[in-house]
């Protein structure tokens, strides 16, 4: 069975950072483009950054709002996608979500979501 | 940044009657290899965004086939044939034309009047 699971979220105050983790199950991870999605509290989808496979290029892409203080990263040995978060403000506060986000036939498949919150 | 508009924001609905979404893009979201990158995701509630439909039009797997999905270039439209109890959740449109930036629509709430 395909799963992808978050974990990391927590409560952290602001300037502080957080490393969330994406675990990936039943897929071939190691081809496969990953993204992190982030939904505030009541709002919308708001897409964060994407990482390549390492067969495309690695190349990783961020939003303007999370450039500089977040990077993305992939263990292809552990089938883990990382989501590092420095200087965290409070309008990072959200479920964070890894997923492929597919634009083709291929299936598309999210995480459960891990609940970041920014506060004093 | 391609801005995605969805309308409308709320969107009641009989049981057993249709519903139509509609999602406008800034620019036109055709790709240079002649496909239109456009998804549709449902959002129940309480529970991660899955999506519906890919490329306008194509249904993934399990997806009833009470819902489907038109449009090009600028203009799209999910539509539900008869609603169901299980469809209510926020609807939103995505582009995958232009990226990055992934952008999303602002959603579409569908509840049962």
């Amino acid at each position: 069975e395909v799963q992808l699971v978050e974990s990391g979220g927590g409560l952290v105050k602001p300037g502080e950072s957080l490393r969330l983790s994406c675990a990936a199950f039943g897929f071939t991870f190691s081809n496969a483009w990953v993204s992190w999605v982030r939904q505030a509290p009541g709002k919308g989808l708001e897409w964060v950054g994407r990482i390549k496979s390492k067969i495309d290029g690695g190349t990783i892409d961020y939003a303007a709002a999370v450039k500089g203080r977040f990077t993305i990263s992939r263990d292809e040995s552990k089938n883990t996608l990382y989501l590092q978060m420095n200087s965290l403000k409070t309008e990072d506060t959200a479920v964070y979500y890894c997923t492929t986000l597919r634009v083709t036939h291929y299936s598309d498949y999210w995480g459960q979501g891990t609940l970041v919150t920014v506060s004093s | 940044d391609v801005v995605m508009t969805q309308s409308p924001l709320s969107l009641p609905v009989t049981l057993g009657q249709p519903a139509s979404i509609s999602c406008r893009s800034s620019q036109s979201l055709v790709h240079s290899d002649g496909n239109t990158y456009l998804n549709w995701f449902q959002q129940r509630p309480g529970q991660s965004p899955r999506r519906l439909i890919y490329k306008v039009s194509n249904r993934d797997s399990r997806v009833p086939d009470r819902f489907s999905a038109s449009g090009s270039g600028t203009d799209f439209t999910l539509k539900i044939n008869r609603v169901e109890a299980e469809d209510v959740g926020v609807y939103y449109c995505m582009q995958g034309t232009h990226w990055p930036p992934v952008t999303f629509g602002g959603g579409t709430k569908v509840e049962i009047k």
